[in-house]
């Protein structure tokens, strides 16, 4: 069974630097053609997209979140962590991590519950 | 851009839904899914490759669509899948998803 848990910080400041950290089990990052995705979801709205890192340690970031954004593994502990710097009120929402494999097309088949991260001073 | 419609959806159970999904450029159907969320909840995959349904699913739900035009449809609606589906494309950068469809 896979399950994926984000886990971090409910609250940062303006400029602060956010770390998020997915624990999953149940699958390996290193097995071929599977992948960990980042989607968040501002308060009462809809889904966007942050960023993916595949097996191999390639990286796929939102561009509009490059410059601030670093998707990194521990295969070791099974953790995918998000940094984020520079946070802004624009970035509150909840942050969820997804378990993603070629055979569904590297879609999200398997969600983490969330974490809901607030920016505010 | 993914753009749905309509909004929200009001129907009773039992009902039949169909809920659409317009790119503002040509998606190639393997790139196109379907997800449902309810309130607090994360969301669940229902159809990938635009008609393919994901483990689970049941078979009431059902995808259908090509170029620029995609439909999710649910044949019967079970009191369960009142929620908000999302289309979502990951064939061009950056993935994006629709702005979401009530089903109330």
């Amino acid at each position: 069974q896979i399950t994926l848990t984000e886990s971090g910080p409910p609250l940062v400041k303006p400029t602060e630097t956010l770390t998020l950290t997915c624990t999953f089990s149940g699958f390996s990052l290193t097995t071929e053609k599977v992948g960990v995705a980042w989607i968040r979801q501002p308060p009462g709205k809809a889904l966007e997209y942050v960023g993916f890192i595949y097996w191999d340690d390639d990286k796929r970031y939102h561009p509009s979140l490059r410059s601030r954004l670093t998707i990194t593994r521990d295969t070791s502990n099974s953790q995918v962590v998000l940094t984020m710097t520079n946070m802004d009120p624009a970035d509150t929402g909840t942050y969820y991590c997804a378990y993603s494999r070629s055979e569904s097309h590297y879609n999200m088949d398997v969600w983490g519950q969330g974490a809901m991260v607030t920016v505010s001073s | 851009v993914l753009t749905q419609s309509p909004d929200t959806l009001s129907l009773s159970p039992g009902d039949g839904a169909t809920l659409s999904c317009r790119a503002s450029q040509t998606v190639t159907n393997t790139y196109i899914a379907w997800y449902q969320q309810k309130p607090g909840r994360p969301p669940r995959l229902l159809i990938y490759g635009a008609s393919t349904r994901a483990a689970g699913i049941p078979d009431r739900f059902s995808g259908s669509g090509s170029g620029t035009e995609f439909t999710l449809t649910i044949s019967r609606l079970e009191p369960e899948d009142f929620a908000v589906y999302y289309c979502h494309q990951c064939g061009r950068s950056p993935r994006t998803f629709g702005q979401g469809t009530k089903v109330e």
